[in-house]
C-alpha cells in the first residue's frame, strides 16, 4: 500500500530551527508538497519538490531524496505564527496526492 | 493562485438531513476536488469532479451519499446527504492551480459541519 510517515507532533522554541521528516512508500513518485495548516483553517501550499535537493524560499526550506523516498520542511528563526500543523503530499504515478497525517508544530516562547 | 470561496463556513444539521455546500473559483480550473477532514486526521479524498462529467469517487465513498454538480468550471457542490453524527467533518474543496512548474492545490476555507 502507499504510505506517509510523519511525526504527529514537534515542539520548538521560538527563534530556534526545526525540521519536519517526511518518508513515504507510494507507487511512483511525481512530485512532493509541503503545506501549512493553522488550526481551523484551510492548508496553504509552502513548497514543491520533484528533483533531489534543497529548496529555499525564504526561512523555509524543502529537501528531496528520491532514492530514499525521504524529505524534510526546515524552519528557521521561528516565530510564534509558526505554530501550525505541516502536511506532506506526494503525487503517485496515477497523478494522485498521499497525504501524510500532519505534524503539529507547537512553539515556545 | 486561484482564490476559493467556500460556503457555509459552518453549520449544525441535525440527523437525516442534507446538506449543500458551495465552492466558487474565481478561474476556470479542468478539476476540482473534494476533501474531508476529521479533527487531527490528514486530508482525504471523497471525489473528483470534473465539468461535464460524473464525479469520480474514491474507495468508501458513494454518489448516493454524496452526490456532486459541476456545472461549469468555475463552480462545484458537494451535498451531504442523510446525515448523521459521523458525518461530522471539515468539508474542504479544492482545485489545481499552476505555480513554479508544479500543479498545486489550492483549498477553500472549509465547511465545518456539526451533526447532531
Amino acid at each position: 500500500g502507499q504510505n506517509i510517515d510523519q511525526p504527529t507532533e514537534m515542539t520548538a522554541t521560538e527563534g530556534a530551527i526545526v525540521q519536519i521528516n517526511c518518508t513515504y512508500q507510494t507507487s511512483g513518485f511525481n512530485g512532493l508538497f509541503w503545506y501549512q495548516q493553522h488550526a481551523g483553517e484551510a492548508p496553504t501550499f509552502l513548497s514543491y519538490n520533484v528533483l533531489d535537493g534543497l529548496e529555499e524560499k525564504g526561512r523555509f526550506s524543502s529537501f528531496l531524496s528520491r532514492s530514499k523516498g525521504y524529505s524534510y520542511l526546515l524552519l528557521k528563526e521561528l516565530q510564534m505564527k509558526d505554530s501550525a500543523s505541516y502536511l506532506c503530499a506526494v503525487r503517485d504515478s496515477n497523478y494522485q496526492l498521499i497525504w501524510g497525517a500532519g505534524t503539529k508544530l507547537i512553539i515556545k516562547p | 493562485s486561484a482564490v476559493i470561496s467556500q460556503k457555509p463556513s459552518r453549520d449544525i444539521c441535525q440527523r437525516g438531513t442534507s446538506l449543500t455546500i458551495q465552492c466558487q473559483v474565481d478561474s476556470q480550473v479542468t478539476m476540482m476536488f473534494w476533501y474531508r477532514q476529521q479533527p487531527g486526521q490528514s486530508l482525504t479524498l471523497i471525489a473528483t469532479a470534473n465539468q461535464g462529467s460524473e464525479a469520480t469517487y474514491e474507495s468508501g465513498f458513494v454518489i448516493d451519499k454524496f452526490p456532486i454538480s459541476r456545472p461549469n468550471l468555475t463552480f462545484s457542490t458537494l451535498t451531504v446527504s442523510n446525515m448523521s453524527p459521523e458525518d461530522s467533518s471539515i468539508y474542504l474543496c479544492s482545485a489545481e492551480t499552476g505555480t513554479s512548474g508544479a500543479n498545486v492545490l489550492t483549498f477553500g476555507a472549509g465547511s465545518r459541519l456539526t451533526v447532531l
